[in-house]
């Protein structure tokens, strides 16, 4: 397995353009969720899902907006991004929402938004 | 509101030591605890997870306790090496949200 994949590993944006960090999992997993991870504020949820079809938010999901078609992908995506957003982003899945299971990340995307 | 704290934010030991790292959390209801190693640059890997109804955990050198009715949990590094410098990071699954709720992490350094 290859567990959970993150691309592109690093992106240079304007503020105002648009993209889409990309996160994938060969798991078999229910559960993806989206983190962004700033200096001095630990990781924050963005968004969650708890299985295809299924997305919601998390502490911060401004900005950001997610889809789930299907069980493997779990795409993020900026539309008019900010140098706010300026941040390590982390995609990370388990098998099955809400119960004692391990949590896996990704190697993480990092962003700057000039 | 269910938020995580660590404390120290930063520690630095000479090799060999014993050493304690905090994590405290604010709601009892969390289905389990994990402990997370993150190095430079680089993604978190799981070290430990404590399930609710647990109260310790071990792996190797490192031993994580959990104290649900104090709202704290302990990583416990046996004889610190220098290749166990690192951010380490706790984090609570709250059974009322299952959102994975992270603290701020302790970032470790062990000098030679």
């Amino acid at each position: 397995n290859a567990g959970v994949t993150q691309t592109p590993k690093f992106q240079v944006l304007k503020t105002g353009q648009s993209m889409t960090l990309q996160c994938a999992q060969d798991m078999n997993h229910e559960y993806m969720s989206w983190y962004r991870q700033d200096p001095g504020m630990g990781l924050r949820l963005i968004h969650y899902s708890v299985g295809a079809g299924i997305t919601d938010q998390g502490e911060v999901p401004n900005g950001y907006n997610v889809s789930r078609s299907t069980t493997e992908d779990f795409p993020l995506r900026l539309l008019s991004a900010a140098p706010s957003q300026t941040s390590v982003y982390f995609c990370a899945s388990r098998r099955i929402p809400g119960t004692q299971e391990t949590q896996y990340f990704g190697p993480g995307t990092r962003l700057l938004v000039l | 509101k269910q938020e995580v704290t660590q404390i120290p934010a930063a520690l630095s030991v000479p090799e060999g030591e014993n050493l304690v790292l905090n994590c405290s959390f604010t709601d009892s209801a969390i289905y389990n605890l994990q402990w997370f190693r993150q190095d430079p640059g680089k993604g978190l890997t799981s070290l430990l997870l404590i399930q609710s109804s647990q109260r310790e955990q071990t792996s190797g050198r490192l031993n994580a306790s959990l104290d649900k009715s104090s709202g704290r949990s302990t990583l416990y590094i046996a004889a610190s090496q220098p290749g166990d410098s690192a951010t380490y990071l706790c984090a609570a699954i709250s059974s009322n949200t299952g959102k994975l709720i992270f603290g701020q992490g302790t970032t470790l350094q062990v000098k030679p």
